[in-house]
């Protein structure tokens, strides 16, 4: 069954904290991507890579990081320096030509206190 | 600057009745747009794209949407509303030479039964 899995569903973490957020797809997608979302501000763009040891930054990449070591993973890692972490992440997935439309895994609740 | 507008937080529309929703954006070069809808705590679902021809679009579930290159607009419609479109919708597009996506700030539609 294709897809992108996100985990855990909901993260509960400590101010000061550093937390991993999970990516994995297996639709032979060359590009991922981390949104961030927010009530009322819609999806905006952590970090993006399209190939394998390469990524970008977003718009909003301040207090986060990722990896790429992988095709099909691309963890993101919230660190302490993030000062609103606190949000609904969600990576998604896309081929570099062709369709183009991206696919997203269900998503990731962080709460932090 | 590149952007996506959606004017309207909230849509309600009567179930039966057809529905619309506006998006307008600004980009250089030809514009890949696309729908998505969400339910709640859950990732986006692909609607619908542009990439080139037929200034009419279909996708799943019914929708439609149409490309309008003198007003910059690519509207979500769908001719008969049901309850269970009552989710979250987000206009998105892709930066011309980039992998890059811009995502509105979504508008809730509601059906009202």
């Amino acid at each position: 069954d294709g897809g992108i899995t996100q985990s855990p569903k909901y993260l509960f973490r400590k101010e000061g904290q550093n937390v991993t957020l999970s990516c994995e797809q297996n639709l032979n997608h060359d590009a991922m991507y981390w949104y961030r979302q927010d009530p009322g501000q819609g999806l905006r763009l952590i970090y993006y890579s399209q190939i394998v040891n390469d990524f970008q930054k977003g718009d909003i990449a301040e207090g986060y990081s990722v990896s790429r070591e992988k095709k099909e993973s691309f963890p993101l890692t919230v660190t302490s320096a993030q000062k609103n972490p606190t949000a609904f992440y969600l990576c998604a997935s896309s081929m570099l030509a062709g369709g183009l439309e991206q696919y997203f895994g269900p998503g990731t609740r962080l709460t932090v206190t | 600057a590149q952007s996506v507008a959606q004017p309207e937080d909230q849509v309600n529309v009567a179930e039966g009745n057809p529905l619309t929703v506006k998006c307008t954006y600004s980009v250089s070069g030809n514009p890949y747009l696309f729908w998505y809808v969400q339910y709640p705590n859950r990732g986006l679902q692909f609607l619908l794209k542009y990439i080139t021809g037929d200034n009419l679009v279909k996708g799943s579930y019914g929708f439609e949407a149409e490309f309008n290159k003198s007003q910059t607009s690519f509207h979500l419609k769908k001719p008969s509303a049901l309850v269970s479109d009552s989710a979250l919708y987000f206009c998105a597009v892709r930066m011309a030479g980039t992998y890059k996506y811009i995502f509105g700030t979504g508008t809730r539609l509601k059906v009202l039964a």
